[in-house]
């Protein structure tokens, strides 16, 4: 089965930095586009960040976290990270890794999601 | 930027009944839209694909239709499991939106 599991979410202050990471297994995780989505308190689902399959050569950011988040790979290890630095309160969501079918597509399988805070 | 609006924002209906929920892009996005279903405390689901392609081991009452800026979401009858929060989402250009998503709440 394919799971996607998220870890490195909690509470950061303003300004502060923090890693999430995607473990991915049940798939060839180096064969898929990946992305990571987010959702701010009892609100609807905001596209953050996409890496393409393979190498990961390709990515891109939403215009809300270019230039503060950077969405990275390691196929060896089966894992996704967002590093996310300059945080904000408005970052404040729950943060879900998904599969992409395409580099520009669509999300078939997602993770549970994790919190992350920024607060002081 | 395409913004996706869906209507209406919450739908009241009882078990068995018909569903329909509506997204309209503010450009074509020729078919390229999908549908999520999320309940509360749990990740999206992919319900529907490239407007009408139903994702796997996605119940036959689940129908999408529409294409360019006009899509509609149709579940036959509802059941117990269906009342959720449901998204659409295009990916006919960068970057990727949502809808502002449609609650079907039990009436």
């Amino acid at each position: 089965d394919v799971q996607l599991v998220e870890s490195g979410g909690g509470l950061v202050q303003p300004g502060g930095s923090l890693r999430l990471s995607c473990a991915a297994s049940g798939f060839t995780f180096s064969s898929f586009a990946v992305t990571w989505v987010r959702q701010a308190p009892g609100k609807g689902l905001e596209w953050v960040s996409n890496i393409s399959g393979g190498s990961g050569g390709s990515t891109t950011y939403a215009d809300s976290v270019k230039g503060r988040f950077t969405i990275s790979r390691d196929n060896s290890k089966n894992t996704l990270y967002l590093q996310m630095n300059s945080l904000r309160a408005e970052d404040t969501a729950v943060y879900y890794c998904a599969r992409a079918s395409g580099f520009l597509s669509f999300f078939d399988y997602w993770g549970h999601g994790n919190l992350v805070t920024v607060s002081s | 930027e395409i913004v996706l609006t869906q209507s209406p924002a919450t739908l009241s209906l009882s078990p068995g009944e018909r569903a329909t929920l509506s997204c309209r892009a503010s450009q074509s996005v020729s078919n390229y839209l999908a549908w999520y279903q999320q309940k509360p405390g749990q990740a999206p689901r992919l319900l529907i694909s490239d407007a009408s392609i139903r994702a796997t081991g996605i119940s036959a009452r689940f129908s999408g239709s529409g294409s360019g800026t006009d899509f509609t979401l149709t579940i036959s009858s509802l059941e117990p499991e269906d009342f959720a929060v449901y998204y659409c989402q295009q990916r006919s250009n960068w970057p990727l939106t949502f809808g502002g998503g449609t609650k079907v709440e039990i009436k």
